[in-house]
């Protein structure tokens, strides 16, 4: 079984500042992938980056990097030089590659964030 | 490239009755999965369609059932509609393996 853990259910950050969300993971497969999405009030998710587990570097896209820690399997979300617009909800998830995690993601609960003035 | 589209966006619906959605992939993208969003049970997984066969299917009763053609396009059918199924159904397109996923804007209904 796989599962993901957002223990931050609501985060507030300034803007222009950088803020992190934390993840941490749980599975059985050797072989997986990291995502984490974006939610805003308008219901779309948002794909924002991607982290293989066998990757050597840490993901990076735009003003969003994923900092991977294999063996603490996390895998927290940075936003540098936060914008109003990046207020949302934001899901990390997980998928594997072994029948029946290879089908599906598995999402944690979230972690609304709120950028401020 | 065109983003992954679902129909309707919104349906209001009554109990017992039945409703069908649409997901149209990114060019390309032969997987499709459905997930099922609530606030009280978050996103949950329904099934996943590859090459027009289901592949894997979420804990969820036969009520939910689904289908892909052959251009890759999906549909999910609720049949017998009860006020629990009200929620945001999601689908997600890939290619295969262990690659990004993308998510369609959802279709929300509501049952009364």
């Amino acid at each position: 079984a796989q599962k993901i853990t957002q223990t931050q259910p609501g985060m507030f950050v300034q803007e222009k500042e950088a803020v992190t969300l934390d993840c941490t993971y749980d599975t059985s497969d050797q072989s997986y992938g990291l995502f984490w999405y974006k939610q805003p009030s308008s219901g779309e998710m948002i794909f924002l980056i991607y982290q293989g587990s066998y990757d050597e570097q840490n993901a990076t896209e735009g003003r969003y990097s994923l900092n991977f820690q294999k063996a603490r399997k996390s895998a927290n979300l940075v936003i540098s030089a936060s914008q109003l617009g990046d207020s949302a909800m934001y899901f990390c998830a997980m998928r594997g590659i072994n029948t029946g995690t290879a089908s599906k993601l598995t999402f944690g609960t979230g972690t609304r964030l709120q950028v401020t003035l | 490239k065109a983003g992954v589209t679902q129909t309707p966006r919104y349906l209001i619906k009554t109990r017992g009755q039945q409703v069908t959605l649409s997901c149209s992939p990114i060019s390309g993208h032969r997987s499709v999965s459905w997930y099922q969003q609530t606030p009280g049970q978050g996103l949950q997984f329904l099934f996943e369609y590859f090459s027009e066969t289901q592949r894997n299917k979420g804990n969820f009763p036969g009520r939910f059932s689904g289908r892909q053609f052959s251009n890759s396009r999906s549909e999910m059918n609720v049949s017998t509609l009860e006020l629990g199924d009200s929620a945001l159904y999601l689908c997600a397109t890939r290619t295969s393996g262990l690659t990004e996923q993308y998510f369609g804007p959802g279709t929300r209904l509501t049952v009364t």
